[in-house]
């Protein structure tokens, strides 16, 4: 399995203020996504981070909210933008490692907006 | 819209017997099958994955896999309090790794 970290592990944020997290894979990936946990639900895609170029949004996440980089195959950021209450959750990233179909998730960052 | 099925519970069994999942997938062209376990407070743990029909045995996991009826299940032998867990089914309904989740089921392994 791949082994991912993520920064910080958890913040308590004012509304209105910005976070970004750092996602960090130990190998070769193809494929990283963004991933949201809402208190007491299952995991909700926000997008598919693509090397070089523009992340990948799915239905009703917009990059104005969450944009997101990856500069290079083992490393990408997503912010959360302009937070409010409802941003609260987990977000977690994921990787899948090359010549797989297995993903595996990061420890998750837990997010928490006054 | 591609949905993933899965009885919430909670679902208790007793420690040394069988513990069963279920889950049912509503794209019928689906491929990839994942099954995660969650603690409370801790990220999903890839435990199996099966892309064929029929069985996969991995330790005490047994993953199984029917497409005609679009059901995957994972059966958990010789349960233990460890096993004590959230279960989330993920499907890959595309093949493009963008996976679908369950609400996950509940598990509880009683001493």
């Amino acid at each position: 399995s791949a082994v991912i970290s993520q920064k910080p592990s958890r913040d308590i944020c004012q509304r209105g203020t910005s976070l970004t997290i750092q996602c960090q894979v130990d190998s070769q990936v193809t494929m990283m996504f963004w991933y949201r946990q809402q208190p007491g639900q299952s995991l909700t895609l926000i997008a598919t981070a693509n090397q070089g170029s523009e992340a990948t949004y799915e239905s009703g996440f917009v990059i104005d909210k969450f944009p997101i980089s990856r500069p290079n195959l083992t490393f990408s950021t997503l912010t959360v933008s302009n937070m409010s209450p409802e941003d609260s959750s987990i977000y977690l990233c994921s990787a899948v490692r090359a010549g797989g179909k297995e993903q595996y998730f990061g420890p998750g960052t837990r997010l928490t907006v006054t | 819209q591609k949905e993933v099925e899965q009885n919430s519970g909670p679902l208790s069994v007793p420690e040394g017997a069988i513990a069963s999942l279920n889950c049912t997938y509503s794209d019928r062209g689906s491929q990839s099958f994942f099954w995660y376990r969650q603690y409370s407070g801790k990220s999903p743990e890839l435990i199996m994955f099966i892309y064929s029909n029929g069985d996969k045995e991995d330790g005490r996991f047994t993953a199984q896999l029917n497409k005609a009826s679009q059901y995957v299940s994972l059966l958990i032998r010789d349960s233990q309090p460890s096993d004590s867990a959230t279960y989330l089914c993920a499907v890959d309904p595309l093949g493009n790794e963008k996976l679908t989740f369950g609400t996950g089921t509940r598990l509880t392994i009683i001493p």
